[in-house]
């Protein structure tokens, strides 16, 4: 079946500097590629989405670039911050109901 | 606005006892969905509904069972719960031409 592969599960990074996650997906139908942010104890919560017809796309410190051919996406941290201290899921579209399969989360720490 | 809301927030049960878990949204949302996190796995979509008196399986749908008799309420159950339903689970909602999912709180259910 469809899947999602995220990369690292763990990633410490020194505060200021840049984090990139990344994430590998299945299903060449997938259109629709999210970000969240999960920090402990709380609900997910959207940063940033990409769609299938744009290759990049910026909110302020925070980028995600798309790939489709060669099925893969990244999340861009630049000058991390202690409050970037949290899990990140990358997801990937499936279907006309737009349903979301999930990475596993990586867990970024802001070392001070 | 409460948003997306879920009751109960905790829950222990015995092996085979019974239960529900209400998800309740007031955004007018159609799509409604139930996931269940577990550590390094992510979340995986349980069921999932797009309007009022619908609903659909998700990857996991075993052991689970769903309802929506009305627009902004999910009910999520259990009939005989097992130890591998042990799990924190969250419910999300959102708009058919939106494709951002907006996350409960997440109920923590622990099977003994």
């Amino acid at each position: 079946g469809e899947n999602v592969e995220q990369h690292p599960s763990t990633l410490s990074v020194q505060e200021g500097d840049s984090a990139v996650i990344k994430c590998t997906y299945s299903d060449s139908a997938s259109n629709y590629f999210p970000w969240y942010k999960q920090e402990l104890g709380k609900r997910p919560q959207l940063i940033i989405d990409i769609r299938s017809n744009v290759g990049e796309k910026k909110d302020q410190r925070i980028a995600v670039t798309l790939n489709k051919t060669a099925k893969h996406f990244s999340l861009h941290i630049t000058e991390t911050q202690p409050e970037d201290s949290a899990v990140y899921f990358c997801a990937a579209s499936k279907g006309s109901n737009y349903q979301l399969i999930w990475g596993a989360g990586t867990k970024l720490i802001i070392k001070p | 606005n409460a948003g997306v809301t879920q009751t109960p927030k905790f829950r222990v049960l015995k092996t085979g006892q019974s239960m529900t878990l209400l998800c309740a949204q007031d955004m007018n949302h159609e799509y409604m969905y139930w996931y269940r996190q577990d550590p390094g796995m992510g979340l995986r979509l349980i069921h999932y509904s797009v309007g009022e008196g619908t609903t659909a399986k998700g990857e996991v749908p075993d052991g689970y069972n769903v309802s929506r008799l009305k627009k902004q309420n999910f009910l999520l159950g259990l009939e005989s719960a097992a130890p591998s339903q042990t799990s924190v689970y969250f419910c999300a909602s959102r708009r058919p031409e939106n494709y951002e999912q907006y996350f409960g709180p997440g109920t923590r259910l622990t099977v003994t």
